[in-house]
């Protein structure tokens, strides 16, 4: 089945640990994008990418970095840099026309705890 | 900044009762795309309808609808007879200009009680 798979699903780290986050997309999308949502919010986006080995800085990028080596795979970085990581981290993909119409897909979703 | 505004925080209602979530954006660009996602429990978010802002026409889908008025920037969500399944909390979002970026509302959690 196509779609869209984040992992883990919970994720706990230590304060001053790095962390990655996994997405993986087989729908053949371009477009690929992370946001953060934290409770009673809306989502925030992180990073984005709309082709390999190119992605830009969204709104909230200070303390996390991203590598997009392969189409389908997009992961995140919560480096120690990041303030206030506890969140619920999402992963979408889009065909990535160029035109700004595309939807959006989203994965389940990480929750990320810092203990 | 360009944002997009969903004024009602949480709502309550009855099953089979009919409810709107409202939606106002605010936007300089005189082309643009609008959606609407579904987020239940389990936290993935669902889409539920793309708009342009060139098609004013209502829509629905089954027991949903939307109202889309260009002129007082809104972009309302119906849903008629509400079914407890409905029960998540739902997004309103604006594409901001060619790079596919949304701008989310604070979203509207909706709770229908049987």
């Amino acid at each position: 089945d196509g779609g869209i798979t984040q992992s883990p699903k919970y994720l706990f780290r230590k304060e001053g640990q790095n962390v990655t986050l996994s997405c993986e997309q087989n729908l053949n999308h371009d477009a690929m994008y992370w946001y953060r949502q934290d409770p009673g919010q809306g989502l925030r986006l992180i990073y984005y990418s709309q082709i390999v080995n190119d992605f830009q800085k969204g709104d909230i990028a200070e303390g996390y970095s991203v590598s997009r080596e392969k189409k389908e795979s997009f992961p995140l970085t919560v480096t120690s840099a990041q303030k206030n990581p506890t969140a619920f981290y999402l992963c979408a993909s889009s065909i990535a026309s160029g035109t700004g119409t595309d939807t959006q897909y989203f994965g389940p979703g990480t929750r990320l705890t810092v203990l | 900044a360009q944002k997009v505004t969903q004024a009602q925080t949480e709502i309550s209602v009855v099953e089979k009762e009919d409810v709107t979530l409202d939606c106002v954006y605010e936007t300089r660009d005189t082309t643009y795309y609008l959606f609407w996602y579904k987020q239940p429990p389990s936290g993935e978010l669902v889409f539920l309808i793309r708009r342009n802002s060139f098609d004013e026409q209502n829509e629905i889908s089954g027991r949903y609808s939307w109202n889309f008025q260009k002129s007082t920037s809104s972009f309302n969500f119906t849903i008629t007879a509400s079914q407890v399944v409905d029960s998540a909390v739902y997004f309103c979002a604006r594409a901001s200009g060619n790079t596919g970026k949304l701008i989310f509302g604070q979203g509207t959690t909706l709770q229908v009680k049987p």
